[in-house]
Formats: structure tokens, sequence, C-alpha cells
């Protein structure tokens, strides 16, 4: 079964503080994983794609890794800002499913003065 | 946003009600979606469009029913709602269904059935 799991569903840091947040899945098989984030009461925006070649990409102080192997991705934020508080979701698309998108129930970032 | 918009942003509706949510997409995309979003649960899509043909519709109670006048605008018909239709309903838009192409998505509508 097609599936994504994000960890920690929820979580709580100091402004300026490093965090990362996980995404495993055992969608198959793989075309592309999304970091999205979602500010309360907005839509999601994309933050990274990364394809099955792909092991890094950064934007800005958000860093996604893909380990395509043990399925597994993480997104690090450098440096958080209160504006980083937001939802964090992770969306996985399959080959050869039409247009499935898999999406994980996302982790809640709280970064607090 | 100026991207992908949709009204209204809250709605409130009785359970014998008829109302209808409204996205409109300012990108010059052909394909449009909605989604429901529900408290910890993933976000489920509902319906897609393409080119104003519906090609995906994820076995969704015929309560909701999707209208596509255009490449740019898309409404979600709702009558005889249940409560636990409650939830936020988000539109997006991408320049075609293959799966490469990234989702713009509005800012939703936050829907509560009473």
């Amino acid at each position: 079964k097609n599936q994504v799991e994000q960890s920690p569903q929820s979580l709580i840091i100091l402004e300026g503080k490093n965090c990362t947040l996980q995404c495993n899945y055992t969608v198959s098989p793989f075309s592309n994983l999304r970091w999205y984030k979602q500010d309360t009461g907005r839509g999601p925006v994309s933050l990274t794609i990364m394809t099955f070649s792909e092991n890094t990409k950064s934007n800005g102080r958000y860093t996604a890794t893909l380990d395509a192997d043990t399925k597994q991705s993480s997104l690090h934020i450098t440096a958080s800002q209160l504006s980083d508080s937001a939802s964090y979701i992770c969306v996985v698309s399959a080959k050869d499913t039409g247009n499935q998108f898999y999406f994980g129930t996302g982790t809640s970032l709280t970064v607090i003065p | 946003e100026t991207g992908v918009t949709q009204t209204p942003r809250h709605l409130v509706m009785g359970m014998t009600n008829k109302k209808s949510l409204k996205c409109e997409q300012h990108l010059g995309h052909n394909a449009m979606y909605w989604y429901k979003q529900s408290a910890k649960k993933p976000l489920e899509l509902m319906f897609v469009y393409s080119l104003e043909e519906r090609v995906e519709n994820n076995s969704v109670p015929s309560r909701f029913s999707p209208e596509c006048p255009n490449s740019s605008h898309l409404f979600l018909h709702l009558h005889t709602l249940q409560p636990e239709d409650s939830a936020l309903y988000l539109c997006a838009s991408s320049q075609d269904t293959e799966r490469s192409y990234e989702q713009y998505f509005g800012p939703g509508t936050r829907l509560t059935v009473t």
C-alpha cells in the first residue's frame, strides 16, 4: 500500500535553532517527492521537489534530502524564524499510477521567541 | 493571492442548504483540482479537471458536484451535506496533470456544516 508518514507530528523550537523533519514513504515506483509549507488558513506552497537522482536540494534556509534506497526524506530548517511556524507536508508521486499524489499528514512546527 | 483565488474564504451552512465554492486561477494552467483537508488527515484528492474535462473522481459522494466551465474557473456545488463534510476545501492548478508539474494552491474555503 502506498503511504507517506511524517514525524514528528508536532514540534516546538526556539527562534534561531535548527530542526529536521522526517518523511518515510512506501510509494513505488517512485517519481518525485515534494515538501510543502502551509501557513495557518492558507494553501500549501511548494518548497522543494526532488527526483530519484537528487540527494539534496536547498531553498534558502530549507534543505531537503532524499535517500531513495531507504525511502526516506528530511527537511532541515536552519536558523529558524517565527515565520517558519507552519505545517510542513511531504508529498510523493509514483510512476504509472495515473495522477495520484500521496500526501503525508504533515508536521506542525511552532517557533517561539 | 493573485495566482489561485477561492471564494468564499469561510462558509457555514446547514445540512439542507445548497451552496457553491468558486476557484479561479490566473496562471494560464490547463489542470485544476479540488482537495479536502480534514484535521490530522492527509489531503484527499476529490476531482481533477484537464482542459475542462473531468479526468479523475476519487469516489466522492454525489452531494459534491464539480463544474469546470473553462480552464480558469472551477466550482464545487454542495447540497445536503453532513457534519463530517466540515473541512478546508482547497483548489489547485497546474500546467498539466503530469506529475512533474507543480501544483499551485489557493487559500482554501473553510466549510462548517451545522
